[in-house]
Order: C-alpha cells, then sequence, then structure tokens
C-alpha cells in the first residue's frame, strides 16, 4: 500500500458524458501528479501540481483539467468523453518536486 | 521534452544479473532519471533515481553515463517475483516546471 488513495477504482461511462477522478495524496506530500496509462501509448504524463498549484502540463487534452484543493487532495475531470479516452488514471505523489513518486492504485475508466 | 525508448522485452533465469537500458537522448540539464516497476493492474513502484555516476540501493543499481544519454538499471540475482514491467521516467523534479517522460517499458520474464 502505497498511500495514495484515488476513487473510484472502476468506472464505465458513455461517449459524451463527463468524469472527476478522485485522489488522495500521501499525508504530508505536497505534489500531485496523473497519469494516464492506455495499450497504445503507455504511461503518459498529464500533470502537475505542487502545493495547489500547477507546476507542469504534459500531453493533456483540452477536455481534461485538474486541480489540487487546500488539503491537497486532487480531481481530475475528464469531459466530453471519446472511447479512446478509456484507459488506467494514475494518481501519484511526493514530498516535494525532487523525490520518488507514490502511485494510487489507478481508476480504470472506460467509455462505451 | 525527453524522449525515451526501452527494450520491449527481455527474458532471464532465476539468480541471473539483469542490466535494462533506457535510451534518453534528449534529456535536459536538470532532468533526473527514475526507474519504476510495475505489476499487472497495479500503480508503478519505485526502484531507484539518480542524476549522475552510480546510484545504489537495497535493491538496484542505476548507471548513468557523462553524457547522461542513456541509463542502465541492474537487478543483481534476479527472483521469479522480479517478473514485471520496468519503467524509466527522465524528467525535471525542481520548482521549475517541467515534463515527465515515461519510456517505452522493458518486460522482464524470470524463469528457473
Amino acid at each position: 500500500d502505497s498511500g495514495v488513495t484515488q476513487t473510484p477504482k472502476h468506472l464505465i461511462t458513455a461517449t459524451g458524458q463527463r468524469v472527476t477522478l478522485r485522489c488522495s495524496p500521501r499525508s504530508g506530500d505536497l505534489s500531485v501528479y496523473w497519469y494516464q496509462q492506455s495499450l497504445d501509448q503507455g504511461l503518459q504524463f498529464l500533470i502537475h501540481y505542487y502545493n495547489g498549484e500547477e507546476r507542469a502540463k504534459g500531453n493533456i487534452l483540452e477536455r481534461f483539467s485538474a486541480q489540487q484543493f487546500p488539503d491537497l487532495h486532487s480531481e481530475l475531470n475528464l469531459s466530453s468523453l471519446e472511447l479512446g479516452d478509456s484507459a488506467l488514471y494514475f494518481c501519484a505523489s511526493s514530498v516535494d518536486n525532487h523525490n520518488e513518486q507514490f502511485f494510487g492504485p489507478g481508476t480504470r475508466l472506460t467509455v462505451l | 521534452l525527453a524522449k525515451t525508448t526501452q527494450p520491449v522485452s527481455m527474458d532471464s533465469y532465476e539468480g541471473q544479473e539483469v542490466n535494462i537500458t533506457c535510451s534518453h537522448n534528449n534529456i535536459a540539464t536538470n532532468d533526473y532519471i527514475t526507474w519504476y516497476q510495475q505489476f499487472p493492474s497495479q500503480g508503478p513502484r519505485f526502484i531507484i533515481q539518480g542524476y549522475k555516476t552510480k546510484v545504489t540501493n537495497e535493491v538496484a543499481s542505476l548507471f548513468i553515463p557523462a553524457d547522461r544519454k542513456s541509463s542502465t538499471l541492474s537487478l543483481p540475482r534476479v527472483s521469479l517475483s522480479d517478473t514485471a514491467v520496468y519503467y524509466c521516467l527522465v524528467g525535471l523534479n525542481t520548482g521549475t516546471a517541467s515534463k515527465l517522460t515515461f519510456g517505452t517499458g522493458t518486460r522482464l520474464q524470470v524463469t528457473l
């Protein structure tokens, strides 16, 4: 158990819908990262937040957005979902920007 | 943005040393190199991190040549439980924004 929690574990929805994935980092960790893992794209970095502020953006679509709240939990919002958005979404946290990341168990999103 | 490539798969016998390479020709000056292990349906798990030369911990060693355009993860005396996918992650981990790039992943199969 990494100490990072993600909810829900599984999510099945339809094209065009909007979903919110939630991540609670390890206690004391200020950095939260979001990744997408699919068979064809591998592990892709989406976005990084540090203590509530966005620090870096990776291959995150405009239909996706994220935020980190004052209590340091983070949410990833995916809208206008397409079949290709079906993937495992991982959240990871670290103490700061310069340490190992601890990954959550992931949310498996299926878009039908 | 660093582009990272790894061999798709490797096979080893139990008890052997395994070396997995990652090529990151476009690595930036401040980028760190981190290796993760991933089992099916789980989030990646940190193995080791380095910036240059050699780093060793209780489970692995990481070799980084002077030009830093590649890195090698060395697993001594692998066991069946080391069968997993191994990823290198290249990116900046300081306060300045940067992107994180996962390698393509190497599937290691350990047999008796």
